[in-house]
């Protein structure tokens, strides 16, 4: 079946622009995750959504990103003015809730100019 | 929080070798620990899963041990190929049974 996607692959932006990324998760997993992965660095993660449950976004760092989680399914990730210590490859991932055994997408790699 | 090493940034060995990556960590034990395998430009390929109670996991020329005493994860590659050549990166639950927390990786690099 289908893996998780992730578009755009590649987004430049000027700084102090918005940006939203997407993300389709694998069909019927309830997890989903976002993780921020800068050149040659381990992944941190952001934030994190379980089923109907409130997401847990003690990873955001900052008020200018929030993500949304429409109908248990697609995701997005948005960042407001961005800076360019946003630029980093932005990697999405979804999972069955036991185990937890994550999927990656591809990745968005964001430029901030 | 919990502060996860990987023991090196970059290892290289010879092809026909049995590589051996480290995975240390602090505070508390996690119930399970996992290895992830990425290539440049890609995101991660889950590889294996050890759960606390575990002391070993096997897959093919793959092996996870899990030491709670040493608080340590040993990951090996045997008979290594240059295709094994990427980056590791273990992942310990965050103590909340529902996320990950990722260490920063070690980039193997298998050569002839």
């Amino acid at each position: 079946g289908a893996g998780v996607s992730q578009s755009p692959s590649n987004k430049v932006t000027e700084k102090g622009k918005d940006v939203e990324l997407r993300c389709d998760p694998i069909s019927g997993h309830t997890a989903l995750y976002w993780y921020r992965q800068s050149l040659g660095q381990g992944l941190e993660f952001l934030i994190y959504f379980q089923g109907n449950s409130a997401p847990d976004k003690s990873g955001l760092p900052s008020d200018r990103f929030s993500a949304e989680r429409t109908g248990g399914s697609v995701s997005t990730l948005t960042i407001q003015r961005t800076q360019q210590e946003d630029s980093a490859v932005y990697l999405c991932a979804s999972s069955l809730p036991v185990y937890n055994e994550q999927f990656f997408g591809p990745g968005t790699r964001l430029t901030v100019l | 929080s919990q502060k996860i090493e990987q023991n090196s940034e970059a290892l290289n060995i010879q092809e026909g070798k049995t590589a051996t990556l480290t995975c240390n960590y602090t505070n508390y034990s996690p119930a399970y620990l996992q290895w992830y395998r990425q290539d440049p430009g890609r995101g991660p390929v889950f590889l294996l899963l050890i759960r606390e109670n575990e002391k070993e996991k096997r897959k093919e020329r793959l092996k996870v041990t899990f030491d709670t005493t040493l608080k340590q994860s040993l990951f090996h590659i045997t008979a290594s190929q240059p295709a094994d050549s990427a980056t590791y990166l273990c992942a310990l639950e965050d103590g909340t049974a529902s996320k990950l927390t990722f260490g920063t990786g070690t980039r193997l690099q298998v050569t002839l």
